[in-house]
Parts: structure tokens; C-alpha cells; sequence
């Protein structure tokens, strides 16, 4: 069953545009969650974390939002450029987590257009 | 510094073959993981370890064996591959708990 969901396997938008994209998870556990870039035919990057006792983390042009009773987050990129084109994937972790063990979303396929 | 470095990058097995994918990372991080990632399923962890000498289990571990006889290097290991074996294999390693993952290339495994 999955635990960390991404419902919107692709997303296109204009450069210079706001992307957003969502994640959604079950486990009431999870506490950590980051956000990763992926191009093709290479690993996937660390992009942005946020950790439960917050509701927003910024970092430059990526701002991931957390609505805890929701099980939401959310990355915004602002504004978009190409070289955003990449898969983006959700990761939470539960506490406690001995094992650093993160559970993944599916993917979404975010494509700017220049 | 390499990062973390996954041979081969892709491999094509016969029904019944068996295989070591090697990871190897030069950042002297305690925890290593390995992931599949498929279609629609996104990576789910097979195993992991959190400092040499140990492995765990992760979500995805039937078929597959593991070890870490070295800090910086995590074996994967297919006795006898399946079909459904075929995958992208990601190799993964942490400083510790709470840190972000850093990820290899990928291996891309085809099993006829």
C-alpha cells in the first residue's frame, strides 16, 4: 500500500511561472519529508527538506509547504525555468527511524516550457 | 569526490542467472540503501545498513541479499533472477539519521 501518494504523474508549465506540486501521505508517523529532483538516466538530487515542526521552508526559488492535519505538502518553484524539467519526488520518514529509511511517491513529471 | 558510484550501469540476465551490483561511496557515510525503482510504484527500499558489518530489511527484500563487509561499499546481490526482478536499481547512502540521501546513477537491470 502506498504511504506517500503523488497523484499528478505530469505537470507542464510556462517559464517564468509558478509550479506546484503535491504530495500526500497515510502515515500519521511520518515527520521528515524531503523533496528530490531526478533527470533522466541519473540518480535522484536532494532538493528541499521540512521537518513536522514547521509549516514552510524556503530555499531560494523552492518553498515546500506542510499542512499536518491535512497530510499535505506541497513544492513551490517561482519562478519556473526549463532546467526545472525533471521527475519530482516526495519522501517522508517516520519517527522513531533507526534505519533513515524514507518512503517514496511515484513521481511527477514536471515539464517548463520555455 | 565521486559521490556514489553503481557498477555495472546496465545488465541483462537470463531467468535463473545470478548477480552482484556493486555500490560504492567515498563520503564516509554510516548508512547505506539500496531502492528499486518501477513504473507507477515509485523506489521502494530493499534493504539496508546502518554501519559496516550490519544489514536490514527494507520494504522490498524477498529475492535479494545484501552485504556491507566494507564501510564504503554495499553489495547487492540476485541468486536466481526473475522477470520481475527487472528494475532500475538506485544505491543510496546517509551520514546518519535525519540526513538526506545521497544517490548513484542507477543501475538498469533487464531479466529475460
Amino acid at each position: 500500500d502506498q504511504q506517500v501518494k503523488q497523484n499528478s504523474p505530469s505537470l507542464s508549465v510556462q517559464e517564468g511561472r509558478i509550479s506546484i506540486l503535491n504530495c500526500d501521505y497515510t502515515n500519521s508517523m511520518f515527520d521528515y519529508f524531503l523533496w528530490y529532483k531526478k533527470y533522466p538516466a541519473e540518480g535522484p538530487t536532494f532538493l528541499i527538506s521540512i521537518s513536522s515542526i514547521k509549516d514552510k521552508n524556503e530555499d531560494g526559488r523552492f518553498t515546500v509547504f506542510l499542512n499536518k492535519s491535512a497530510k499535505h505538502l506541497s513544492l513551490h518553484i517561482v519562478p519556473s525555468q526549463p532546467g526545472d524539467s525533471a521527475v519530482y519526488f516526495c519522501a517522508a520518514s517516520p519517527y522513531p527511524n533507526t534505519g533513515n529509511q524514507f518512503y517514496f511517491g511515484t513521481g511527477t513529471s514536471l515539464t517548463v516550457i520555455p | 569526490n565521486a559521490g556514489v558510484t553503481q557498477t555495472p550501469k546496465f545488465r541483462v540476465l537470463k531467468t535463473g542467472q545470478s548477480m552482484t551490483l556493486l555500490c560504492a561511496q567515498d563520503m564516509n557515510h554510516e548508512y547505506m540503501y539500496w531502492y528499486r525503482q518501477d513504473p507507477g510504484m515509485g523506489l521502494r527500499l530493499i534493504h539496508y545498513s546502518v554501519g559496516e558489518g550490519t544489514t536490514a530489511k527494507g520494504e522490498v527484500p524477498d529475492g535479494y541479499n545484501v552485504s556491507r563487509l566494507k564501510k564504503q561499499n554495499f553489495l547487492l546481490g540476485l541468486e536466481s533472477a526473475a522477470p520481475s526482478q527487472t528494475s532500475v536499481y538506485f544505491c543510496a547512502s546517509s551520514y546518519s539519521w535525519g540526513n538526506e540521501q545521497f544517490f548513484g546513477p542507477g543501475t538498469r537491470l533487464t531479466v529475460l
